[in-house]
């Protein structure tokens, strides 16, 4: 049973440039978690989604940033335009079913670094 | 946001126990405490959480005061590679997501 996905692992791209980072939940698991994490600082949440549907994005800049999870295929996180700012480490959580209401916990990836030269 | 401190790091020895405490004065009824670590590099590892009481699995013990104003993360026998940062984190029930605050970077040494 695979865990959670994440690809690419190392993503350089030039200042302007578009970032695609993917994430394929646990099997069974339908809600989807995507984290950032600075150099040296701890994990910051950025949007939560189930299939189809963004249910929370109170942490991801409002420019820029977009995410998807389609009906089928991976979650992508997408930054446009890429500035140096937006090098760091991006991780993504899966769940089997929303947390709320629950006891549940989530399952990480091993992440995406994305740096901008 | 994070509603949890921690000391920011903590040495222990190999082989002895290493008790990492949390303090979350504000934690109400409906939330919980779980504990990640985040192994140099790696995705967070979920460890244990507990609501009340508390907690064994075979990783750790979570020992949640009566008050629940404060918890300790007990690794009974510390290993090199236990080395990580550590996340005490309170969740409530009705929230989809953890956040995660600035842990305590633990040192296990020879």
């Amino acid at each position: 049973n695979a865990g959670v996905m994440q690809n690419p692992r190392h993503l350089v791209r030039r200042r302007g440039q578009e970032a695609r980072l993917r994430c394929s939940p646990m099997k069974g698991h339908s809600h989807v978690y995507w984290y950032r994490q600075l150099p040296e600082e701890g994990l910051k949440f950025m949007v939560y989604l189930q299939k189809e549907n963004i249910i929370d994005e109170s942490g991801m800049p409002k420019e820029r940033f977009s995410a998807e999870f389609p009906k089928e295929g991976p979650s992508i996180l997408r930054i446009q335009q890429v500035v140096r700012g937006d090098s760091a480490a991006y991780f993504c959580a899966s769940s089997p079913a929303t947390l709320a209401g629950t006891a549940g916990e989530l399952f990480f990836g091993e992440g995406s670094r994305l740096t901008v030269l | 946001d994070a509603k949890t401190t921690q000391p920011p790091s903590m040495d222990c020895a190999e082989g002895r126990a290493a008790n990492l405490p949390c303090n979350h004065s504000t934690i109400s009824g409906n939330e919980y405490v779980y504990w990640y670590r985040q192994i140099h590099s790696q995705g967070p590892q979920y460890i244990i959480h507990g609501l009340k009481n508390n907690e064994t699995n075979e990783m750790a013990s979570l020992i949640i005061t009566e008050d629940r104003k404060s918890s300790t993360l007990i690794l009974p026998h510390a290993t090199l590679r236990d080395t990580a940062v550590y996340y005490c984190i309170v969740r409530p029930r009705s929230n989809n997501d953890m956040r995660f605050g600035a842990g305590t970077r633990l040192t296990v040494k020879p």
